[in-house]
């Protein structure tokens, strides 16, 4: 069935660097896409959402990226912090609010 | 505020055995819902709930119920534990069925022997 995938099930950062987390859609019917952090032994918390109608959203450090044409997304984290090691899902929701769907997950590990 | 809250947080069951995980949340929030999480997986949406007295189904609805008779609560319950159900429980709410901020509880470990 459709789904949301991610292209890297780990991605390893310089510390200050700046990290590129990448996801992939296939429904081309997704209304909003969201990005959640999850970190150890945690639910996972908001970061940020875009719009089907965006390219582009900017916040506190993170900026999301919409190509709708090749149905890609990815999440900016500016200046990446060791706070920011975690695992990072991206989600859609599909014609209705209510069921938010999931991708697998890509694991954020930040070098010293 | 407490924000959501569940119990218990660690659980073991027996093939068979029968048990309810409890979610609460004092935000108002009406869109409530239980979503599970397999080692190295993303979260798969159980049930989901627009608010009290609604409710619908997710993407794994099989071998759970759920009810909503308040804004606050929205139990899951296992009828018959089977060990395809050991996995991470977590209960979500947000302000409104269009509303994406969703805020996640602690989470329940369940392990199914």
């Amino acid at each position: 069935g459709e789904s949301v995938g991610l292209h890297l099930p780990t991605l390893s950062v310089q510390e200050g660097d700046n990290s590129i987390i990448n996801c992939a859609y296939s429904n081309s019917a997704s209304d909003y896409f969201i990005w959640y952090k999850q970190e150890s032994g945690k639910g996972p918390q908001f970061i940020i959402d875009i719009r089907s109608n965006m390219d582009k959203r900017q916040g506190q450090r993170v900026t999301v990226l919409l190509n709708k044409t090749v149905k890609h997304l990815s999440l900016q984290i500016a200046a990446t912090q060791p706070g920011d090691s975690a695992v990072y899902f991206c989600a859609e929701n599909r014609n209705s609010a209510s069921k938010i769907i999931f991708g697998s997950g890509t694991r954020l590990s930040i070098r010293p | 505020n407490a924000g959501v809250t569940q119990t218990p947080k660690f659980q073991v069951l027996k093939t068979g055995q029968s048990m309810t995980l409890q979610c609460a949340q004092d935000m108002n929030h009406e869109y409530m819902s239980w979503y599970r999480q397999d080692p190295g997986m993303g979260l798969r949406l159980i049930h989901y709930s627009v608010g009290a007295g609604i409710t619908d189904q997710g993407e794994v609805p099989n071998g759970y119920n759920v009810s909503r008779s308040t804004t606050e609560d929205f139990p899951l319950r296992l009828l018959s534990a089977a060990p395809s159900q050991t996995s991470v429980y977590f209960c979500a709410s947000s302000y409104g069925q269009f509303s994406y901020e969703q805020y996640f509880g602690p989470g329940t470990r369940l392990t199914v022997t």
